[in-house]
């Protein structure tokens, strides 16, 4: 159960586009299409913002868009609003009902 | 809307134990997985814990196996985690979350506000 790799940070200016990439092994993100991305602002529980890979919950806007290959998984954020400034986390489903999230990065809007 | 409310987080010594409890409402609680994961401050996410809709199939960290137990009833819309044998690295808030999809095993969809455990002498 070792965490998915994600980088530590990364950022971009308003309107621009980001893609936060989430490495895990072909025990997690390879086998199964169950990964999920959360967004958290400072003090906040996490918000569920994709889930198994590409899908959206209702009232996420499309401006947050998830893929998959391989066992890397990413999600990327189109047009950078001030309030997308927050940290992410990945999550994959590993098996046998258990989970492993991944390292958490920290997205700075310029 | 669905709402889940933990409680029973507190400063425990080392090697005591701890009960969590999790209520929930505005969801058919029966027909959906539950987990429980926790979040030490300042730092990520970790995964420790999930049970099946009817508590037929639970789950474990290896961080946390031996030593937690979770356990639900789903007449109350309740979901508890067992703390035993406390250790200082399980200091971490805890948070409740609700699967996605019911009877089945996706993700974290809801989330509670969580509830602090801290286990220091």
């Amino acid at each position: 159960q070792s965490a998915l790799t994600q980088p530590r940070s990364v950022s971009g200016s308003p309107g621009q586009s980001v893609t936060i990439s989430c490495t895990g092994t072909s025990s997690d993100v390879g086998s199964y299409n169950y990964v999920s991305w959360y967004q958290q602002h400072p003090g906040k529980a996490p918000k569920l913002i994709i889930y198994d890979v590409t899908r959206r919950p209702s009232g996420v806007p499309d401006r947050f868009s998830g893929s998959k290959s391989g066992n890397t998984a990413s999600l990327t954020i189109s047009g950078l609003q001030a309030d997308d400034e927050a940290d992410y986390y990945c999550s994959s489903y590993a098996g046998s009902f258990t989970y492993v999230f991944g390292t958490a990065t920290s997205v700075t809007v310029l | 809307e669905v709402q889940l409310v933990e409680s029973g987080g507190g400063l425990v010594p080392p090697g005591r134990s701890l009960r969590l409890s999790c209520t929930v409402s505005g969801f058919a609680f029966g027909t959906y997985a539950m987990h429980w994961v926790r979040q030490t401050p300042g730092k990520g996410l970790e995964w420790v814990s999930c049970i099946s809709w009817n508590g037929g199939n639970v789950a474990y960290a290896d961080s946390v196996k031996g030593r937690f137990t979770i356990s639900r009833d789903n007449a109350k819309k309740a979901l508890y985690l067992q703390l035993n044998n406390l250790r200082p690295d399980d200091t971490a808030l805890y948070y409740c979350t609700k699967d996605i999809i019911d009877y089945s095993v996706h993700g974290f969809d809801s989330w509670g506000q969580g509830t602090l455990v801290t286990v220091s002498s």
